[in-house]
């Protein structure tokens, strides 16, 4: 499964929308993006995953680039709830199901 | 989205003891299980595989006599810490995939066990 990066920590102003990258430069053909995320002390909770299109669902919204090189998590209008680490995983949606989780992005949301 | 316990949420254990841990689907059946440490300020890491009615399969470096794995149902997976020691405290997570959620094959997690040996 591909390796991604991303930025060990961010802040976001309330009610603003934050956007959380991710590089995955050796993402092959079939892998899915997943993104989850953890609040403190808490178990990891899905957010929303995508394959090549752009994807929205009630949480959040998914770009991914034409290449498939990178990909971003926006919240569109960030609460004081939404801080937590969030995790960028890639992988293919078969191999075992196994999710290998990096070292996420902690967002700080500011009131 | 499917629901994942489990119980207990917390434990205090007296080193050389061992601690259950178990990890439930609630609202669909799973064939496999994943169980995840967590140790303070960092991410989680995969421990072990549990498939049910089979052996688990562990990663590279975990000690599968200490860390005991049973996944006799297929609602049901339990993790049993042995001869627990202060370096076994950690934060615990178990997942498991809904078999009906289609090819994407995302997972869901449960709230964690909170174990501290003393």
């Amino acid at each position: 499964d591909a390796k991604t990066t991303q930025p060990p920590s961010m802040d976001c102003a309330e009610g603003r929308a934050a956007n959380l990258p991710c590089n995955h430069s050796t993402i092959s053909g079939n892998e899915y993006v997943y993104w989850y995320r953890q609040i403190h002390s808490q178990g990891p909770q899905y957010i929303i995953h995508g394959l090549k299109n752009n994807e929205t669902n009630e949480m959040a919204s998914l770009i991914i680039t034409e290449d498939r090189k990178s990909s971003t998590l926006i919240l569109p209008h960030a609460t004081l709830r939404d801080t937590a680490v969030y995790y960028c995983i890639v992988k293919l949606p078969h191999t075992g199901n196994q999710f290998y989780f990096g070292t996420g992005t902690s967002l700080t949301v500011i009131p | 989205g499917a629901v994942v316990s489990q119980h207990p949420s917390w434990v205090i254990c007296k080193s050389g003891t061992s601690v259950k841990i178990e990890c439930r689907s609630l609202d669909f059946q799973a064939t496999t299980m994943f169980w995840y440490r967590q140790f303070p300020k960092q991410s989680l890491m995969l421990m072990a595989t549990s498939n049910e009615g089979s052996k688990a399969t562990y990663e590279q470096g975990v000690e599968k006599d200490k860390f005991l794995i049973n996944h006799a149902s297929l609602t049901l997976s339990t993790l049993t810490v042995t001869s627990a020691h202060p370096e076994d405290s950690s934060f615990y997570i178990c997942s498991a995939r809904d078999p009906l959620a289609g090819v994407s094959y995302e997972q869901y997690f449960g709230p964690g066990t909170r174990l501290t040996v003393t």
